[in-house]
C-alpha cells in the first residue's frame, strides 16, 4: 500500500542550528513529492516539491529537500533555523500515474525552536 | 495567500446534525480535493471533484458527500455527525497540475 513515513513526531532545536526533517515513501514507482509546513491555525503551505530531474530541490524560505532514490526518502533541510519556523511540516506523495490527484501524507514533525 | 477561501471559520454543531462547508477554489482552477485533519494528525483525502463530477474518493462513509459548481467552488456536507468528525477540513484547489493550493480550513466541533 502507498504510505508515507515521517519518523519523528516532534523535534527541538535551537535559533540558527541546522534542521533536517525524515520523510520515506513506499510506492510502485516514484511519487511526485511534496513538503509543506502549517503554523497553529493556519493552512497548509507548500514549501517545495519534487517530480523529476535535479534530485536537491531549493523551496521557499530557505529550505531544501534531496530525494534519494535508493533510500525512498524526501528529506527537508535548512542550514539555519529562525524561530518563525517553529511549525508543523507535513511530507505528501502523489501518483505520477493517471488521474490520480489524491495526496497521501504524513503524520506531521512538529518542530519547536529554542531561543 | 493562495487564493483559496473557506467558509465558516469555525463552527460548532451537535450530534446528529447537518452541516455545510464551502470552498472557493483558486480561479481557473477546475479541480477540487477535501481532506479532514484531526487534531495532531496529517490530513486525510476524503474525495476530489473534477468539472463538477466526484473522480475519486477517501475512505469515508457515505454520509460525508460533495457538490462541485459550474464556477468550481465546492461544498462539503456531512449528515448525521458524530464526535469524531471533530477536526479541520481543508479544500484544495488545483488546475490540470500536480501542486494543489489550499484554503486556511474550517474547524469543526461537533458536541
Amino acid at each position: 500500500a502507498q504510505s508515507v513515513t515521517q519518523p519523528d513526531i516532534h523535534i527541538t532545536v535551537s535559533e540558527g542550528a541546522s534542521l533536517e526533517l525524515r520523510c520515506n515513501y513506499s510506492y510502485g514507482a516514484t511519487p511526485y513529492l511534496f513538503w509543506y509546513v502549517q503554523s497553529p491555525g493556519q493552512g497548509l503551505q507548500l514549501l517545495l516539491k519534487y517530480f523529476s530531474g535535479d534530485t536537491l530541490v531549493q523551496g521557499i524560505k530557505g529550505f531544501e529537500a534531496e530525494f534519494k532514490r535508493s533510500q525512498s526518502s524526501f528529506n527537508l533541510r535548512k542550514p539555519s533555523v529562525h524561530w518563525s519556523d517553529a511549525a508543523e511540516y507535513f511530507c505528501a506523495a502523489k501518483s505520477n500515474a493517471g488521474n490520480n490527484r489524491k495526496l497521501i501524507w504524513g503524520l506531521g514533525t512538529s518542530l519547536a525552536v529554542n531561543p | 495567500e493562495t487564493g483559496v477561501t473557506q467558509s465558516p471559520t469555525h463552527l460548532i454543531k451537535t450530534r446528529g446534525q447537518q452541516v455545510t462547508l464551502r470552498c472557493s477554489s483558486q480561479s481557473g482552477h477546475n479541480t477540487v480535493s477535501w481532506y479532514q485533519q484531526a487534531l495532531g494528525q496529517g490530513p486525510q483525502f476524503i474525495f476530489q471533484y473534477y468539472r463538477e463530477e466526484e473522480n475519486g474518493r477517501g475512505n469515508f462513509p457515505p454520509r460525508f458527500s460533495g457538490l462541485q459548481f459550474p464556477n468550481y467552488s465546492s461544498e462539503l456536507n456531512v449528515n448525521a455527525l458524530e464526535l469524531d468528525d471533530s477536526a479541520l477540513y481543508l479544500c484544495a484547489s488545483l488546475m490540470d497540475g500536480n501542486e494543489q493550493f489550499f484554503g486556511p480550513g474550517t474547524r469543526l466541533t461537533v458536541l
